[in-house]
């Protein structure tokens, strides 16, 4: 398997346009996860997903961020309209759904550039 | 919601083993331990977990404590390569993944 595939590597976009960041988790995993992580406030868990249905999305910072799951193979993040605050590395994580007990792995990220 | 609390840096010398520790007063008894670091410019990787029990593998050792309130991973020949971050998270029966800020590891030559 070729790991969780995150696409794009890098974005560079102008404040106010839409950004869709893009995750194919490992097949067979259940569980998906997206994070961000800035210089200030670390490594932040955003939403995660169990068989494809939003669990926690309490981290998502308001509502011009959007995740969706349309199937096992497949998750967006999207930001509308975006703002330069928004530039971040964003993760993607997938697993299988345990008790705790699975490990996650995460892609390379998206180095997200609002300006 | 359980956190850890960690040391914010660590140094080690090349070919001497880390202990990283960290503390999880809250934890409850079905949150499992586990630790990832991340290299830089990279994404997080699993590095071990345990429940209850030390835990060996080809990376690292997990020693928890009895009472599971504080835990130490385990690094017994640091190489220049383990320079990176090291998270020491809690997970739910959920699957809910939490990072706090982390330890960041040095390893002098």
């Amino acid at each position: 398997d070729a790991g969780v595939i995150q696409s794009p590597r890098h974005e560079v976009t102008e404040m106010g346009q839409e950004v869709t960041l893009r995750c194919k988790p490992i097949s067979g995993h259940n569980s998906l996860f997206w994070y961000r992580q800035t210089m200030m406030r670390g490594l932040e868990l955003l939403i995660y997903f169990n068989n494809n249905v939003p669990i926690d999305d309490s981290g998502m910072p308001e509502d011009r961020f959007s995740a969706k799951m349309p199937n096992a193979s497949f998750s967006t993040l999207k930001i509308q309209p975006s703002e330069p605050r928004d530039s971040a590395v964003y993760f993607c994580a997938s697993k299988t759904k345990g008790q705790g007990n699975t490990e996650a792995f995460f892609g390379q990220g998206t180095r997200l550039t609002v300006v | 919601d359980a956190k850890t609390t960690q040391p914010n840096s660590m140094e080690s010398n090349e070919e001497e083993p880390v202990h990283l520790p960290c503390n999880h007063s809250t934890i409850s008894g079905t949150d499992y331990i586990h630790w990832y670091r991340q290299l830089p410019s990279q994404g997080p990787e699993y590095v071990i977990h345990g429940l209850t029990s030390n835990v060996n593998n080809r990376m690292a050792s997990l020693a928890i404590a009895e009472d599971r309130k504080s835990s130490t991973l385990i690094l017994h020949r640091a190489t220049l390569r383990d320079a990176a971050v090291y998270y020491c998270i809690l997970e739910k029966y959920n699957n809910d993944m939490r990072f706090g800020a982390g330890t960041r590891l040095t390893v002098k030559p």
